[in-house]
């Protein structure tokens, strides 16, 4: 049972737009959601994590949206440039054990000039 | 620069052989690492948390028999793959969580693709 989910496997944008990547769970009771960054052939970077308690978190150009009751949350990447095509992955984990994380599938992005 | 390393980065084998996975923390002490398993166009799967100085926590469908791990140093854990077949061709991954910073910090390695013939 894919606790995350990314259903969008993957998304093209025009640099300097909004990039919009969209993640899903299903278990209300993970505490806190992060965001990674993966190149081929490398292993994921963090991008920008939330906690439960906010809906919003700022950092850059990146900002990472909560909804709770929808158990939804997004990435926003704003201006997209060429240099953040990678796959994303959304990951989820529980406040008494933060350090297991629970990944989605990755969206791949590609932002052309 | 990289502060988790895994070796080797790419490895090929007959079927039936076994493979050895390194994966150390280059700049901080790990008391746990994790292992994780990606197969094309999947999520990342954990298999196993490995655990310095006692044994490994393996999640469900993992067959601990099949995936040895043993984190033996504060810096070294690693994931032996026994009597591979084509089906453990994957991508493996470990990553370590900085003590004491939760998720955020959590460092993953390049990766090691193993492609068993």
């Amino acid at each position: 049972d894919q606790q995350v989910k990314q259903n969008s496997p993957s998304l093209s944008v025009q640099e300097g737009r909004i990039s919009i990547l969209n993640c899903d769970y299903t278990n209300s009771m993970f505490d806190y959601f992060l965001w990674y960054k993966k190149y081929p052939a490398e292993g994921p970077t963090f991008l920008i994590s939330i906690s439960s308690i906010k809906d919003k978190n700022e950092d850059g150009r990146f900002t990472v949206f909560l909804n709770k009751s929808a158990k939804h949350l997004s990435l926003h990447i704003v201006p997209s440039q060429p240099g953040d095509s990678a796959v994303y992955f959304c990951a989820a984990s529980f406040l008494y054990n933060t350090d297991k994380l629970i990944f989605g599938t990755g969206t791949r992005l590609q932002v052309f000039p | 620069g990289a502060v988790v390393s895994q070796h080797p980065s790419r490895v090929i084998c007959k079927s039936g052989t076994s493979v050895k996975i390194e994966c150390r923390s280059l700049d901080f002490q790990a008391t746990t690492m994790f292992w994780y398993r990606q197969f094309p166009k999947q999520s990342l799967m954990l298999m196993a948390t490995s655990n310095e100085g006692s044994k490994a926590t393996y999640e469900q469908g993992v067959e601990k028999d099949k995936f040895l791990i043993n984190h033996a140093s504060l810096t070294l854990s690693t994931l032996t793959v026994t009597s591979a077949h084509p089906e453990d061709s994957s991508f493996y991954i470990c990553s370590a969580p900085r003590p004491g910073q939760g998720s955020d910090t959590q460092y993953f390695g390049p990766g090691t693709r193993l492609t068993v013939l």
